[in-house]
């Protein structure tokens, strides 16, 4: 069956960087890309960007526009998302999605908190 | 400030019909496919709606979509206590290049 397992939760000073991992499994990986979608308390579902497994195309939300990078290793069929120069604002709940044209697929969410 | 316009709130009785709408313009929802997905606080979100009114395997018949110009529309008939959820639409935006999700509307089964 297809599953997504994300990395734990993290704690980050402001500045610092995060990476969180999406292992992805039960499917061919390189058929489908892999798209990042947060969640800040009180807030609604925000999209990130968007990494084909194919072939490392990426395509990021304006907003984040040279502040995440999101990377792909297919060996481990994993997906990875590093965001940098953190805030509180970053404080959120981090998922990846299967793009299936819409994200049939979800991993169970990374809290991050970066304490202001 | 989302891009879709969604209301914040919407409820109704079991057994009811409820519709929950999405309004955007011409670059997202005018010229793409609307999704639907539904939300429960520390759960994934779940794909309800796809292409505008297409249900993956799994997501029971109650749950339809619609699409009319430049907005989209959530319909839940036969309501049920477990529908009480977060509910987003999402779209595609041309402009921004990205896609874009409602504000997400808070459905309460009374």
């Amino acid at each position: 069956q297809v599953q997504l397992v994300q990395s734990g939760p993290e704690v980050k000073k402001p500045g610092a960087s995060v990476k969180v991992s999406c292992k992805a499994s039960g499917y061919t990986f390189a058929t489908y890309g892999i798209t990042w979608v947060r969640e800040a308390p009180g807030q609604g579902l925000e999209w990130m960007g968007w990494i084909s497994a194919y072939n490392g195309d990426t395509k990021y939300a304006q907003k984040f526009q040279g502040r995440v990078t999101m990377t792909t290793d297919t060996s481990t069929t994993t997906v990875y998302m590093e965001l940098r120069s953190l805030t509180s604002d970053d404080t959120a709940v981090y998922y990846c999605a299967r793009d299936a044209s819409a994200y049939d697929y979800w991993g169970q969410g990374t809290l991050v908190t970066v304490p202001s | 400030q989302s891009v879709l316009t969604q209301p914040p709130s919407a409820s109704g009785t079991p057994g009811q019909r409820v519709t929950i709408s999405c309004s955007g313009s011409s670059a997202n929802i005018g010229s793409n496919f609307v999704s639907w997905y539904h939300h429960l606080p520390g759960m994934a979100p779940k794909l309800l709606i796809y292409r505008g009114n297409q249900r993956p395997s799994g997501v029971p018949d109650r749950f339809s979509g619609s699409k009319s110009g430049t907005s989209a529309s959530l319909a839940i008939s036969g309501l049920r206590s477990e529908d009480e959820a977060d509910y987003y639409c999402a779209a595609w935006d041309d402009s921004l290049s990205g896609l874009v999700f409602g504000g997400g509307t808070k459905l309460t089964v009374l």
